[in-house]
């Protein structure tokens, strides 16, 4: 069974970087089969997709965080991480990780449960 | 960026109750949108992709249908597990973008 979980800090101060990690289990992040994403939800608001990465290092990110946003593999730890620099309140959200298929017009089909992160002094 | 506007914020239903939740794209997507059920605390379930194909593992009661820029997703009858929100996804072009959801509440 596919399991993703995310961790990292849950407080981060303004200006500094937020770093999460999404330790995947039940798959291989080498995968040729799969892409892996970060998604992030604002309290009480939709979901906006941030990026994601295919197995060798390809990415692919939102435009709207492209300049302060790396997502990264670690095949030897099977996980993937997110960074994003120079983070604002504005960057307070509920942070999820997703696996998809690398199929044209295939949604993610299993999700972490998601990790709050507050952005704040 | 394409918009998805799901015009229902929150709807009332009653167990065995259909239930239609609706999603309109700003412009045309094919058939590039899936639904997802959320539930608070727990990670988000794909129930339906390319508009209209049941994820495994999903109850029957669940369908999708539409094209181009109005979707819908249906329940034919709604079960006290049912109760959570909703959301749809188009995954036609970047950046992938989501509807607000639409949260289902016991009448």
């Amino acid at each position: 069974q596919v399991q993703l979980q995310e961790s990292g800090p849950g407080l981060v101060e303004p200006s500094q970087t937020l770093s999460l990690t999404c330790t995947v289990s039940g798959d291989s992040i080498s995968s040729i089969a799969h892409y892996w994403s970060w998604f992030r939800q604002h309290p009480g608001k939709g979901l906006e997709w941030i990026g994601y990465i295919y197995y060798g290092g390809s990415t692919f990110y939102n435009p709207s965080l492209k300049s302060r946003v790396t997502i990264s593999l670690d095949t030897s730890q099977n996980h993937f991480s997110l960074r994003l620099t120079s983070v604002t309140a504005a960057d307070t959200a509920v942070y999820y990780c997703a696996r998809e298929p690398a199929k044209p017009g295939q949604p993610p089909d299993y999700w972490g449960q998601g990790t709050l992160v507050t952005v704040s002094s | 960026d394409i918009q998805m506007t799901q015009a229902a914020s929150f709807v009332s239903a009653s167990v065995g109750d259909r239930v239609d939740i609706t999603c309109r794209a700003s412009q045309g997507i094919s058939n590039g949108v899936a639904w997802y059920q959320q539930i608070p605390g727990k990670a988000p379930r794909l129930l339906i992709y390319r508009t209209s194909h049941l994820q495994g593992g999903v109850p029957s009661r669940f369908s999708g249908s539409g094209s181009e820029t109005d979707f819908t997703l249906t329940i034919s009858s709604l079960q006290a597990e049912d109760y959570a929100t909703y959301f749809c996804l188009q995954v036609n072009s970047f950046p992938y973008t989501f509807g607000q959801g639409t949260k289902l509440q016991i009448k």
